[in-house]
């Protein structure tokens, strides 16, 4: 199985900070990563899926890169609505299809 | 609009069994491949399962081999997933998802539903 390791697992930032998440592949996955972004209590939300490719109606301060092993999903200009987790996903090689551990953004 | 529907979560006792539903709106079911994905209380995500549009292929977590089956219904827009020797580690929020048309990344969750596992 392929493993996806983010970090930070969690950090604190403020509003209109520019901040980035990384997730690295135990073996490349060309740019068959996706993004996620959850709320507690709610269901996942897809933001970016091809490494880089952003999901209609996310807004543009989301963006991603990266492809083989090492990815990363930056927050431009980080909003109060963006304080949540946040989640890798290769769809390269399944099964299994496997996340990454997760990262939090919290409120300093 | 697409939604996703579970149901069937509950409290059941070690060793029990439960079935989960998902009734899918909004699109074509038939033509989409769909998946079960669970998340522990405070844990990350977890696949548990797929299986294809026509049932023809189906897959596992080695967590749940064995133990769950997945099946559907498309005359009925229907997902399932049988759930038994339930152990206090499927504890989780149980999840269907929908993958996009061409890609196994999920463009479409339902809003999940609670099996706790406990005596």
């Amino acid at each position: 199985a392929i493993r996806m390791t983010q970090s930070p697992s969690s950090f604190s930032a403020s509003t209109g900070d520019r901040v980035t998440i990384t997730c690295r592949a135990s073996q490349g996955i060309s740019s068959y990563l996706a993004w996620y972004q959850q709320k507690p209590g709610k269901a996942p939300k897809l933001l970016i899926y091809a490494a880089s490719t952003l999901q209609s109606g996310v807004p543009s301060r989301f963006s991603g890169s990266g492809s083989g092993t090492d990815f990363t999903l930056t927050i431009s200009c980080l909003q109060s609505e963006d304080f949540a987790t946040y989640y890798c996903q290769q769809y390269y090689s399944y099964p299994p299809l496997t996340f990454g551990g997760g990262t939090k953004v919290e409120i300093k | 609009e697409v939604q996703l529907v579970e149901s069937g979560g509950g409290l059941v006792q070690p060793g029990g069994s439960l079935r989960l539903s998902c009734a899918a709106s909004g699109f074509t079911f038939s033509s989409y491949s769909m998946n079960w994905v669970r998340q522990a209380p405070g844990k990350g995500l977890e696949w548990v399962s797929y299986i294809s549009s026509s049932s023809s292929t189906i897959y596992y977590a080695d967590s749940v081999k064995g133990r769950f089956t997945i099946s559907r219904d498309n005359a009925k827009n229907s997902l399932y997933l049988q759930m038994n020797s339930l152990r206090a580690e499927d504890t989780a929020v149980y999840y269907c998802a929908r993958p996009a048309v061409a890609d196994d990344y999920f463009d479409y969750w339902g809003q999940g539903t609670l099996v706790t596992v406990s005596s």
